[in-house]
């Protein structure tokens, strides 16, 4: 079946950066694009972000131009997000979602990776 | 590009109906019919429960519709049932390949 694996939780001092990595399983890494979506505490969710794994191609939310990357690793069918220069109001949980086409709904999400900055 | 809105609770007892708004502009909703809806509990990933405005993924109950009109999306759920109770997002196409999610709205199943 379709499923998307996060790594695990992390903490980080401010000013450090993390890579979240999200593990593809069950269909053809290739064929789906790949977003990015956190929720920090008590708030909603944000669209962060989202790279079409055929190309390398990404698209960032202007919210987070410059300070996060998006890659792949496609012969594992892997999914990196990284985060440069942490702040404390970066503390959330980070989200791979895959949608069919760049304007798809986010029909598989992985299962959420906590990111705690504190000094 | 900023948060659609949403009301930030709705209620009901079982068996009633529920609607959910999502007022966005026509950059965003209005724009196109690229608008899907997220039932999210709480230690769980979201799960996709309608897309396209109105169409609804294989496995998720006939009870959960989505519609639009103008620059307002709204999801209804109908014969509230006790699992129903969830935060609920929206989330649009915003232009230049950016994407925006509604505020959210917590469902409770009194």
């Amino acid at each position: 079946q379709v499923q998307l694996v996060q790594s695990g939780a992390e903490v980080k001092k401010p000013g450090a950066s993390v890579k979240v990595s999200c593990k593809a399983s069950g269909y053809i890494f290739s064929g789906y694009y790949m977003h990015w979506v956190r929720q920090a505490p008590g708030q909603g969710l944000e669209w962060m972000g989202c790279i079409n794994p055929n190309t390398g191609g990404t698209y960032y939310s202007q919210n987070f131009q410059g300070r996060v990357t998006m890659t792949r690793d496609t012969p594992i069918t892997t999914a990196f997000m990284e985060v440069a220069n942490l702040k404390s109001d970066d503390t959330a949980v980070y989200y791979c979602a895959r949608g069919r086409d760049i304007w798809s709904a986010l029909s598989t999400w992985g299962q959420g990776t906590l990111v705690t900055v504190s000094s | 590009q900023s948060a659609l809105t949403q009301p930030r609770s709705v209620s009901g007892s079982p068996g009633q109906s529920v609607t959910i708004s999502c007022t966005g502009t026509s950059s965003d909703v209005g724009g196109r019919n690229y608008v899907s809806w997220y039932q999210h509990h709480p230690g769980e990933g979201p799960k996709l429960i309608i897309y396209d405005v109105s169409q609804r993924p294989s496995g998720v109950p006939d009870r959960f519709s989505g519609s639009k009109s103008g620059n307002t999306a709204s999801l209804t759920i109908s014969g509230l049932q006790a699992e129903d109770e969830a935060d609920y997002y929206c989330y649009s196409y915003a232009g230049r390949y950016t994407f925006v999610f509604g505020t959210g709205t917590r469902v409770t199943v009194l």
